[in-house]
């Protein structure tokens, strides 16, 4: 079975330009999750869906940036204008049920994005 | 609210050498704990998970106990290898929500 699948895997752009993260979760799960990785702050949770609906937005850190989940099999994560500070580490992760009960979490590869 | 507070890195140890990385956690009720691995350009994947008190969860010769009466979830291995080097993540899943929470992780590196 594929797991999470994350595109791209890296990218350079300039800042202020608008920079869109994808992201296919694995088939089935109904739990979506994008974090952000960086030296600084470590692995933060911006925003998890449910069945494509957002429940908690609270980790995202401005209006820049914004998430969507048009169906169960499709995720975008987007920001504009970028800025230096958002180069970091991006993950999509993906769950049957969530962490409930101890379900597990599955991890894309990661998108690795540098703002210059 | 629920936290994870992990011991800090980085831990450089010898091969075959015993490790203990740290992980005590808050959270109200009863959440199940993780311990997940990341290596060099790799997304994180679960190592071990134990969902409810006096549970051990155990993989790859890793193994963590969860003690509620000190709430910690303390990863241990007998004997490491130069293949465990990686960052190592404690988290806990807090109660009816589906997210997780991680600790800051601790990178290991294990040299020959």
């Amino acid at each position: 079975d594929a797991g999470v699948i994350q595109s791209p895997r890296h990218e350079v752009t300039e800042m202020g330009q608008e920079v869109t993260l994808r992201c296919k979760p694995i088939s089935g799960h109904d739990y979506l999750f994008w974090y952000r990785q960086t030296m600084m702050r470590g692995l933060e949770l911006l925003i998890y869906f449910n069945n494509n609906v957002p429940i908690d937005d609270s980790g995202m850190p401005e209006d820049r940036f914004s998430a969507k989940m048009p169906n169960a099999s499709f995720s975008t994560l987007k920001i504009q204008p970028s800025e230096p500070r958002d180069s970091a580490v991006y993950f999509c992760a993906s769950s049957s049920q969530g962490s409930k009960a101890g379900n597990t979490i599955y991890f894309g590869e990661g998108s690795w994005l540098t703002v210059v | 609210g629920d936290s994870v507070t992990q011991m800090e890195g980085p831990v450089t140890l010898s091969e075959e050498a015993f490790l203990t990385i740290n992980c005590t956690y808050t959270a109200t009720g009863y959440p199940s704990l993780f311990w997940y691995v990341q290596y060099p350009g790799e997304g994180l994947q679960l190592l071990l998970k134990a969902t409810k008190a006096d549970d051990k969860g155990s993989n790859k010769g890793f193994e963590a106990t969860y003690r509620k009466e000190t709430t910690s979830f303390h990863l241990e291995k007998g004997s490491v290898q130069v293949s465990d080097s990686a960052v190592y993540f404690c988290a806990l899943a807090p109660g009816s929500q589906g997210n997780l929470i991680f600790g800051k992780g601790t990178k290991l590196s294990v040299k020959p």
